[in-house]
């Protein structure tokens, strides 16, 4: 019965590499996030999607793409990884611009 | 630029003692939320303020939104070890979609 759901937890990947990091919501919400968390803890908005509007962040490299297949799902595919990309991204959903639900994080790791 | 400072960034302190937390901006925010995280977990909601002047609530927490809407506090009284976690403010602007803000948090270790 968890609300918003991501795998996988953890994953440790070459440089060069593309990966993709799924999240689910069962809470019927209509905008899902996607967040990185670097080492100093700091929470960066990515994305943020519903099913009208994909907003970026200007500054997220275009090696980073986020695919919705439902109103259920956003999936964060990343192409190319860097050393720079190793960190904690979270994904989120609400409904828009009301609280927003975390899901548990997965821990990204490029060697 | 840091549009949400918060500080401090540690605090440390004895069971029992009073502390509070400080989220500052220039920026005008719709909302401000208060988050607390546990390690290998994400983000929990601990409160959303929106009106300017507001004060809530929550056990032995106490947050209160500036009058002007750029600035708020997390007050906790006689903390306990369980408090003990990062604690993170976050602003939403209208018409962003919700997307939010986030200050850059506080770690805060509640020793018995």
């Amino acid at each position: 019965d968890t609300a918003v759901s991501q795998t996988p937890k953890y994953l440790v990947t070459q440089m060069g590499n593309d990966k993709s990091i799924k999240c689910e919501q069962n809470l019927g919400h209509d905008t899902m996030y996607w967040y990185k968390q670097d080492s100093k803890k700091f929470l960066k908005i990515m994305f943020s999607y519903n099913n009208k509007e994909l907003i970026i962040n200007e500054t997220v490299p275009n090696r980073f793409s986020p695919k919705s297949p439902d109103k259920a799902h956003l999936n964060l595919h990343i192409n190319s990884l860097e050393l720079g990309d190793s960190a904690v991204y979270f994904c989120a959903s609400s409904q828009v611009e009301r609280t927003q639900y975390f899901g548990p994080g997965t821990r990204l790791t490029v060697l | 630029t840091q549009l949400l400072e918060q500080s401090p960034q540690f605090l440390s302190i004895q069971e029992g003692e009073n502390l509070t937390v400080y989220c500052n901006s220039s920026s005008v925010f719709s909302s401000l939320q208060w988050y607390r995280q546990e390690p290998g977990e994400g983000p929990v909601l601990l409160v959303t303020v929106v009106t300017g002047g507001e004060v809530k609530k929550l056990k032995r927490l106490t947050f209160q939104f500036g009058d002007a809407r750029k600035d708020s506090s997390l007050h906790i009284t006689a903390a306990q070890p369980g408090d003990t976690g990062l604690y993170l403010c976050a602003g939403a602007r209208r018409g962003s979609q919700g997307n939010l803000i986030f200050g850059k948090g506080t770690k805060l270790s509640v020793k018995p």
